[in-house]
């Protein structure tokens, strides 16, 4: 299909709330990804996965979590959204798991927490 | 964290050159590459450098050099379709870290 896809879009959600994005690729890649990116503050990591079952903390993990069941999916959960988390949301997959693979994008989600 | 610096904005003009400059400080280094981005996508791949040296694709041409700590992004022959964001992103422990891009704006 389309490599890597996310959902939504865009979303507006009210402090407090829980809110999962949804990421999924069709690559068969082994290692995924989410960064927030910021004005200013470039692509930031999330948390990542280098293969189904496993998962670990990137640079700004703090009141986000994630799980990787399967391979394609990984979706990214923030538990009770607060204003700071608005951000554009960007899923990543790798062929390989030693950062030496070129990463492939998701179209992103653009989050805004009120 | 990583330190990584490029210039937040640059201006050339049609057919012109223009070139990226992205220094870093890390440890457990493997790499950098750099990414285009246009206003509103997703980041795309434009190349790797994991030797010291210049690598060239078509108008693009990425250079490394690991004792500097210094890499740059040359795009040749520039074209509108070229105005976009440039990032620099370091492989560090098996982890990429980001610059905070730079803009890029081609005029007629």
């Amino acid at each position: 299909i389309a490599g890597i896809t996310q959902a939504p879009t865009s979303q507006i959600l009210a402090a407090g709330r829980r809110m999962t994005l949804r990421c999924t690729q069709d690559m068969r890649h082994n290692a995924m990804y989410w960064y927030r990116q910021d004005l200013g503050l470039g692509l930031r990591l999330i948390h990542y996965s280098n293969t189904a079952g496993t998962t670990g903390k990137g640079e700004v993990p703090d009141g986000y979590s994630v799980s990787r069941a399967n391979t394609d999916d990984f979706p990214l959960t923030l538990a009770s959204a607060v204003p700071s988390q608005t951000s554009v949301y960007f899923c990543a997959s790798s062929a390989g798991t030693s950062g030496a693979n070129e990463q492939f994008f998701g179209p992103g989600t653009r989050l805004t927490v009120l | 964290g990583q330190n990584i610096d490029q210039p937040t904005e640059m201006t050339a003009t049609e057919g012109a050159i223009v070139q990226i400059n992205c220094t870093y400080q890390t440890s457990g280094f493997n790499g950098l590459f750099w990414y285009q981005q246009h206003a509103g996508e997703a980041p795309t791949f434009l190349s790797y450098n994991v030797l010291d040296g210049l690598e060239e694709k078509g108008r693009f041409s990425s250079f490394l050099s690991r004792s500097k700590g210094y890499s740059y992004l040359l795009l040749k022959e520039l074209q509108m379709k070229d105005s976009a964001s440039y990032l620099c992103a370091v492989n560090s422990d098996y982890k990429l870290s980001f610059g905070a891009g730079t803009t890029v704006t081609v005029r007629a």
